[in-house]
């Protein structure tokens, strides 16, 4: 049971907009830590897709974009594509399990 | 932006212990945590712990206290994580990242990402 919820799956057709929501409580999200979003598609290691709530890398699309509201969290993707399939986590810190980085379970989109 | 460079894969019986390697390039390797993430058979991001390259303190996830040392050797710019009594269920794919710090200000905080990540060792136990 990961301490982030996050649905199980979404999908959406090429060029459509999909969010994935990220919920926790306010001893990591609510009390202030700031969430980011990893990529990862199959075979490989996760990718940084957005830090600190709503920040790109260099490098990844701004289709990508994140937000944080209270106690949750939410990754968009507008204008979808298939290449990106992939599963995403998101990760914050935990107050409660000292030092504890938390993540989700992950969401594994699919591109119709 | 760095790199982190891991050793190869593993396979152990139940009960043994294995070490993961992890040498860092393209950044200051005393600057950032590293910290370990397994990840098992299509299952999600298990986060074990951080070490401190420059002090040598660490961190644990509650779950792997007693069974994990997270060390470095700063000539080598390479940190290491073993793992001790091993079970099926240990069964992963074994990643190392840099960390980011986390800053704390009137009750909003920002860091403790990870990137980058090492391309993962897998460790096998077979049952």
């Amino acid at each position: 049971q990961s301490v982030l919820t996050q649905p199980p799956s979404v999908s959406g057709a090429p060029g459509q907009r999909v969010t994935i929501s990220c919920t926790g409580s306010s001893s990591n999200i609510g009390a202030g830590y700031a969430v980011h979003w990893y990529q990862q598609f199959p075979g490989a290691g996760p990718k940084l897709l957005i830090y600190d709530n709503n920040n790109r890398p260099s490098g990844v699309s701004d289709r990508f974009s994140g937000s944080k509201s209270g106690s949750s969290a939410s990754l968009a993707i507008t204008g979808l594509r298939t290449e990106d399939e992939a599963d995403y986590y998101c990760q914050s810190y935990d107050d409660r399990l000292s030092g504890s980085r938390v993540f989700g379970g992950g969401t594994k989109l699919t591109v119709l | 932006q760095g790199q982190l460079e891991q050793s190869g894969a593993e396979v152990k019986k139940p009960g043994a212990s294995v070490k993961v390697s992890c040498k860092a390039s393209g950044y200051t390797f005393s600057n950032y945590d590293v910290n370990w993430v397994r990840q098992a058979p299509g299952q999600g991001l298990e986060w074990m712990g951080w070490m401190n390259p420059k002090s040598g303190n660490t961190g644990y996830a509650q779950k792997f206290q007693g069974r994990v040392t997270m060390t470095r050797n700063t000539s080598s710019l390479t940190a290491y994580m073993e793992l001790r009594s091993l079970r099926s269920d240990d069964t992963a794919v074994y990643y190392c990242a840099r960390g980011i710090s986390i800053n704390c200000r009137s009750g909003s905080c920002t860091g403790g990402w990870f990137a980058p990540w090492g391309q993962g060792t897998p460790v096998t136990v077979p049952s």
